[in-house]
């Protein structure tokens, strides 16, 4: 079964740090996954993308993310923190359910709060 | 372009009452999708339709009715509401199924029901 956990539903770091957002999954296929955000009382904007090409991803604003299947990883990174990265978070598995349709799971979110 | 549209913004209803919820793209993408989000559960996927002309279930899918109007508009329906219907609907679309296309949201709908 495809599962997404996200490991932090909140993280604090002050503005010019360094940002982690971490993210383990299960699926049974090779997935495509994703980071999207959420600022408050907007729809979801994504971030990056990872579908078995180059397995560390850049994405806008600075962030990053490397796909470790090891380790069954997709942590969010961003070398320092920016007032405007305060938002919600979201990691998403995509695989193929039985019917060939793309399936998809996000993430319960992890809410980022930039200290100034 | 617009993106991915919804109306409306807001919405209150009483238990019992029907509404619409509407959503277009204008990216000619092939598959539409809703969900619902609730604080601790992420996204939760109601219905998909992967091309024009179909339709088909996806988690949580009780209490709500679809319909692929066209290539661009994708309703969701709820009969009669319910207090736990309360959540923010978000309308997406990508241009296939296949799991490597990523979707493209909406600006969402807040609806509480009463």
């Amino acid at each position: 079964a495809q599962s997404v956990t996200q490991l932090d539903s909140h993280v604090s770091v002050s503005e010019g740090t360094p940002v982690l957002l971490r993210c383990n999954y299960s699926s049974s296929y090779s997935p495509s996954l994703f980071w999207y955000v959420q600022h408050p009382n907007k729809g979801l904007q994504l971030l990056l993308k990872y579908t078995s090409a180059a397995t560390l991803v850049k994405g806008i604003n600075g962030f990053e993310a490397e796909f470790k299947k090891s380790e069954t990883s997709f942590h969010l990174t961003k070398p320092s923190a920016h007032m405007s990265d305060a938002a919600e978070y979201f990691c998403v598995v995509s695989d193929l359910n039985s019917g060939g349709y793309q399936k998809v799971t996000f993430g319960i979110g992890t809410k980022l709060q930039v200290i100034p | 372009n617009a993106g991915v549209t919804q109306t409306p913004k807001f919405q209150v209803l009483k238990t019992g009452q029907s509404m619409t919820l509407q959503c277009a793209q204008d990216m000619n993408h092939n598959s539409m999708y809703w969900y619902r989000q609730d604080p601790g559960m992420g996204l939760r996927l109601i219905y998909y339709s992967a091309s024009e002309g179909t339709t088909d279930k996806g988690e949580v899918p009780n209490g709500y009715n679809v319909s692929r109007l066209n290539k661009r508009e994708f309703s969701l329906r709820l009969e009669s509401a319910a207090p736990s219907q309360t959540s923010v609907y978000f309308c997406a679309s990508s241009e296939s199924t296949w799991q490597n296309y990523e979707q493209y949201f909406g600006p969402g709908t807040r609806l509480t029901v009463t």
